[in-house]
């Protein structure tokens, strides 16, 4: 079993529907990060949690500390927000999920 | 400079040469990270860096691979006697000390 694990693998929506990509993981942490992997392959922070809610833009992040367990959310999803969002858990070493693939329809 | 920078930008060699990727990261960041990340894979860490204190390097696939980082600035990632399946896109972040990491473009690396 995977320790940290993203569903869903792959998610196609259409303009404008409200996203929710998923982080399960197995270990203790310091701290979660999401991050984005553009088409191009640039990858940019999106995020770091050690609790609670962060808000940027359209972008949400929660962590349930207690259950493991973070949410990404993208509200008023756009085409421009397709990319690979990948969920990454950091004690000592930083382990990555295998990313979630979001294609967004115009 | 703005952001973190790789050096090369990608890299073609042939099975068995010894190659070094630099890394520069933003100024006075602490923390330094290397990554692999193949083909249609996510991100895999290789070690990291407090200063120049090599933190944790149980990521690091075999001996062949080493970093350094001496001055606590700049990093090289070295890979001995490379082999085909050493190809893929080498990434290195910068962070203070356990804080966001900023990613460099990476260095592709193709071994023939």
């Amino acid at each position: 079993k995977n320790e940290v694990e993203q569903s869903p693998q792959n998610l196609t929506a259409q303009e404008g529907e409200f996203i929710t990509i998923n982080c399960s993981y197995s270990v203790g942490i310091s701290a979660l990060h999401w991050l984005q992997q553009h088409p191009g392959g640039g990858i940019v922070s999106l995020f770091m949690l050690s609790s609670g809610k962060k808000k940027h833009g359209r972008l949400i992040a929660t962590i349930n500390i207690q259950e493991k367990h973070s949410s990404l959310h993208i509200t008023a999803s756009h085409p421009r927000d397709s990319a690979v969002y990948i969920c990454a858990v950091r004690d000592d070493k930083i382990i990555f999920g295998k990313g979630t693939r979001l294609h967004i329809l115009p | 400079g703005a952001g973190v920078s790789q050096s090369p930008r990608y890299k073609v060699t042939k099975r068995g040469q010894d190659v070094a990727l630099r890394c520069d990261p933003i100024s006075g960041h602490v923390s330094l990270y290397w990554y692999r990340q193949a083909l249609g894979q996510g991100p895999e860490f290789l070690t990291y860096f407090n200063y120049e204190a090599q933190q944790d390097k149980s990521g690091l696939p075999n001996d062949r691979f080493s970093a350094e980082r001496p001055e606590g600035s700049i990093s090289t990632l070295t890979i001995q006697r490379t082999e085909q399946r050493d190809s893929a896109m080498y990434r290195c972040a910068s962070a203070q000390e356990r804080g966001t990491q900023y990613f460099g473009p990476g260095t592709r690396l193709l071994v023939l």
